[in-house]
């Protein structure tokens, strides 16, 4: 079974502009989690879809979005990049069958703002 | 307010001695969920042990033992006879009610041969 994936792996982006991260979650998972990890903040949950709608969201400011399409791909959406929005953005998916909640993740898309 | 606390930042040990990372969380609710994963200089978050909020029985597998204690919110993750290959950042998450997993700040293990 394949895990999850996401693209790119690496991605370098100026200031003001604006960036499309992927994920692809294992077969059959319906829900996707984004996180960002950075080195002060550590790992935070961003937003979570499943079933193509968003079902929980972090704190972040609105210039990060996101959707999730009939296949449960998922992208994620940052406007106006800013220094500190360079992170590990991690991707998790999920298959929601209750009571557990456990997570996969994949390798995550490393963003770097200049 | 739900919250995981990993004291240790950073943890330097000697191939083959066994070390002890520490977590505690907290939280109000009754039901919930804590895990811990490995991430290695790769990136990726493996994951190493689920345990509910009902399951305090501790668990060996291999060189890893998790000591869950309720009483003192503590979920404790050990690694016996240590290895250069254990060397990666440790997390410690919470999830609570299906929402989101609330990490600590990981622990930085470094295994030297």
């Amino acid at each position: 079974k394949a895990g999850v994936t996401q693209t790119p792996r690496y991605l370098i982006k100026t200031r003001g502009q604006q960036v499309t991260l992927s994920c692809s979650p294992i077969s059959g998972h319906r829900s996707v989690s984004w996180y960002q990890q950075t080195p002060g903040q550590g790992l935070q949950f961003l937003f979570e879809y499943f079933s193509e709608t968003q079902r929980n969201k972090g704190n972040f400011p609105g210039r990060f979005s996101g959707r999730q399409f009939s296949n449960s791909r998922s992208e994620m959406n940052v406007s106006t990049l800013e220094l500190g929005d360079s992170a590990l953005y991690l991707c998790a998916s999920s298959s929601r069958r209750e009571p557990y909640n456990e997570q996969f993740f994949g390798p995550g898309t490393r963003l770097t703002v200049l | 307010a739900q919250k995981v606390t990993q004291a240790q930042t950073e943890i330097s040990v000697v191939e083959k001695e066994d070390v002890t990372l520490d977590c505690v969380y907290e939280t109000r609710d009754t039901t919930y969920y804590l895990f811990w994963y490995k991430q290695p200089p790769s990136g990726e978050l493996v994951f190493l042990i689920r345990r509910n909020s009902f399951d305090e029985q501790n668990e060996i597998s291999g060189r890893y033992s998790w000591n869950f204690q309720k009483s003192t919110s503590s979920f404790n993750f050990t690694i016996t006879a240590s290895q250069v290959v254990d060397s990666a950042v440790y997390f410690c998450a919470l999830d609570q009610a299906g929402t989101a997993l609330i990490f600590g700040k990981g622990t930085t293990l470094s295994v030297s041969s």
